[in-house]
């Protein structure tokens, strides 16, 4: 069953634009992350989210930036998108150091 | 270079048979292990986590872990076509807030 929600499945949007995904986790648990798949299947960490502090993987670009107003809840703002951003976006979270439960994504396609 | 380098990069074997994975690091600092399946249009989802040098059975699922060579494999028995998935190692350090996940094997189990 799935404990990791986000929304919107799917997006398209042209270059330039603003966009923001949601993510929230019903697990009680205290780790939030980001993950961005791109269209071979890797998977790369982008961000992580514990007790109000913030853990960036510095090879992200800056126009990225998690939003977080509680522990449930990480959400996920690009403000200037590119073409080199379209990928799946996955969500997850984690009890410390346990393993992690991802979402189904978000799709982004950027025209 | 990627951390975490696996092989096959694609593997199909028959329903019922073996299917054996592998999982390299090149990065010593890493000591935790996880197994992870992905089928499509979800996200993965964590199979396993072995810690300590030897195998670690679970149901149909066996991990191997040999710390001196760094590497990590699966091997699933009775294989059944919804077996068919991306399988992801990842490994991490002591500390570290980073799973880092390898490139995946796509297992096809042909019924």
């Amino acid at each position: 069953e799935t404990a990791v929600f986000q929304t919107p499945n799917y997006h398209v949007t042209q270059v330039g634009n603003e966009v923001s995904f949601n993510c929230k986790q019903t697990l009680g648990h205290d780790t939030m992350y980001w993950y961005k798949q791109d269209s071979k299947k890797l998977l790369k960490i982008m961000f992580s989210y514990n007790n109000k502090q913030l853990i960036v993987n510095e090879t992200v670009p800056r126009r990225f930036s998690p939003q977080s107003s509680d522990k449930a809840h990480l959400n996920l703002r690009i403000k200037s998108v590119e073409p080199e951003d379209s990928a799946v976006y996955l969500c997850a979270s984690s009890l410390g150091n346990e393993r992690l439960f991802f979402g189904h994504g978000t799709k982004l396609s950027v025209l | 270079q990627q951390k975490v380098q696996q092989s096959p990069e694609s593997l199909s074997v028959p329903e019922g048979g073996m299917a054996s994975l592998n999982c390299t690091s090149s990065d010593r600092n890493f000591q935790y292990f996880w197994w992870y399946r992905q089928h499509s249009g979800e996200g993965p989802k964590a199979l396993m986590s072995i810690f300590s040098d030897g195998d670690k059975k679970e149901g149909r699922f066996t991990a191997h872990l040999n710390k001196a060579s760094l590497h990590v494999s699966l091997h699933i028995r009775d294989s059944q076509p919804s077996d068919s998935a991306l399988y992801f190692c990842a490994a991490t350090s002591s500390g570290s807030w980073q799973l880092i996940f390898g490139s995946g094997t796509q297992l096809t189990v042909m019924p």
